[in-house]
This record gives C-alpha cells, structure tokens and sequence, in this order.
C-alpha cells in the first residue's frame, strides 16, 4: 500500500536559511508524490508533484524537491528561507487505485527573522 | 476561475446534533473528494464522487456519515449524530481527471467541533 512518513512535525529556521523538509514513500509500484502546503486560514496548495518525467522538480514560490527511488525519499527543499514561506507543508502519494491521496503528518515550518 | 469552496468555515454543535457540511468543486471537475483531518493526525481520506456516484467511500468512519452529490454538482456530508471524535477539519477536494498525476484542488476546509 502507499504511504508516505514526514519525518519532523516542527521545523524552524532562520530567515534566509536552507529549508529541508523530509518525506520518504512507501509503494509497491512508481509512485506519484506531492506537495502540498496550508498558509493560515487557507486551503491545501499545490507546490509540486512527481510524475515520473524529472526526478528533480520545481514547483512555486522557489520549492523544489528530488526524488530518489535508492532512499525512497522525496525531500522538499528552498535554498533560502522567506518570513512568508511560514506554514504547514503535507508530503502526499497517490493511493492504490488512485481515488485518494495518502497524506504524512505534516510538518509545520517556522521561519525566524 | 473559482477555486474550490467550503460552507461553513466553522462549525461548533453539541454531541448528538446534525450538522452538514458542504463543498462546491471547481467548475467542470467531475471529481470530487471528502478528507478529514483529526487535530494532529494526518490527513485522511473520506470518500470519492465521480460525478453524482460514489466511487469509493471505503474512509467513511460509520454510518453516522452520509455524502451526497446530487446533481453532480456540489456535496453534502452530513454526521447525525455528532459524537466528540468527528470534531477535525473536513477538506474537501476536486479533479478533472482520473490520471494518476492529475492535481486535486483543495478547498480551504471547515473545522468542525463537537462538544
């Protein structure tokens, strides 16, 4: 079955740092991954998805995230951290029979000036 | 174009009263999702409309639960009886496809709480 696992609920940096989110997956086959991430009093936004086409991508507002099939890992990263990238960010898989998304934990990112 | 929305955006009711929710996808997306997220769990999935017909609704938690779409348009999730551990954010979300890689669009969720 797909999974994935955040490890890290809380994260901080500091303004103008590296941002390092970790997500490894779980799937019996290709997997496709995402993520997402949820400003304050807002819905789930989409930063990037994996879909087999570049294990690198780029997503909005500077993320990007590489997928490594030897440490199953899909890790989101920035290379300098904003006051405004603030939030919670959800690492997700596209389930079994591809109705749903399998979500992590999610892990919420703190930025200090 | 609208993105998805959710009504309310806050819902606070007592155990053992009704409450329903309800989700307007993006226009044209013949998909649409119910997810729930329980105060520091992970997202989970509730169930999926194709249209007006259930595709799959093997996340609903119990028959105290009950999504419809009629129309195909917009959703209802309804919980008669509200018990304390519906209380969560329900998200609901919409596709255009059904391709692996195809986005799901989230609306901005409502908090539901149970007393």
């Amino acid at each position: 079955a797909q999974s994935v696992t955040q490890l890290g609920s809380h994260v901080s940096v500091s303004e103008g740092a590296l941002v390092l989110l970790r997500c490894n997956y779980s799937s019996s086959v290709p997997p496709y991954l995402f993520w997402y991430v949820q400003y304050p009093n807002q819905g789930l936004q989409l930063l990037l998805k994996y879909t087999s086409a570049a294990t690198l991508v780029k997503g909005i507002n500077g993320f990007e995230a590489e997928f490594k099939k030897s440490e199953t890992s899909f890790h989101l990263t920035k290379p300098s951290a904003h006051m405004s990238d603030a939030a919670e960010y959800f690492c997700a898989v596209r389930g079994d029979n591809n109705n749903d998304m399998r979500f992590g934990a999610g892990t919420r990112l703190t930025v200090k000036p | 174009e609208a993105g998805v929305t959710q009504f309310p955006s806050h819902s606070v009711i007592e155990k053992g009263q009704t409450v329903t929710l309800r989700c307007d996808p993006i226009s044209g997306h013949d998909n649409l999702y119910w997810y729930r997220r329980v105060m520091g769990k992970e997202i989970k999935f509730l169930l999926h409309f194709v249209k007006e017909s259930k595709q799959d609704e093997s996340g609903m938690p119990n028959n105290r639960f009950l999504a419809e779409r009629t129309g195909g348009t917009y959703s209802t999730l309804k919980v008669q009886p509200a018990e304390l551990e519906d209380s969560g954010v329900y998200f609901c979300a919409s596709s255009r496809s059904l391709t692996s890689t195809d986005t799901q669009y989230f609306g901005p969720g409502t908090r539901l709480t149970v007393l």
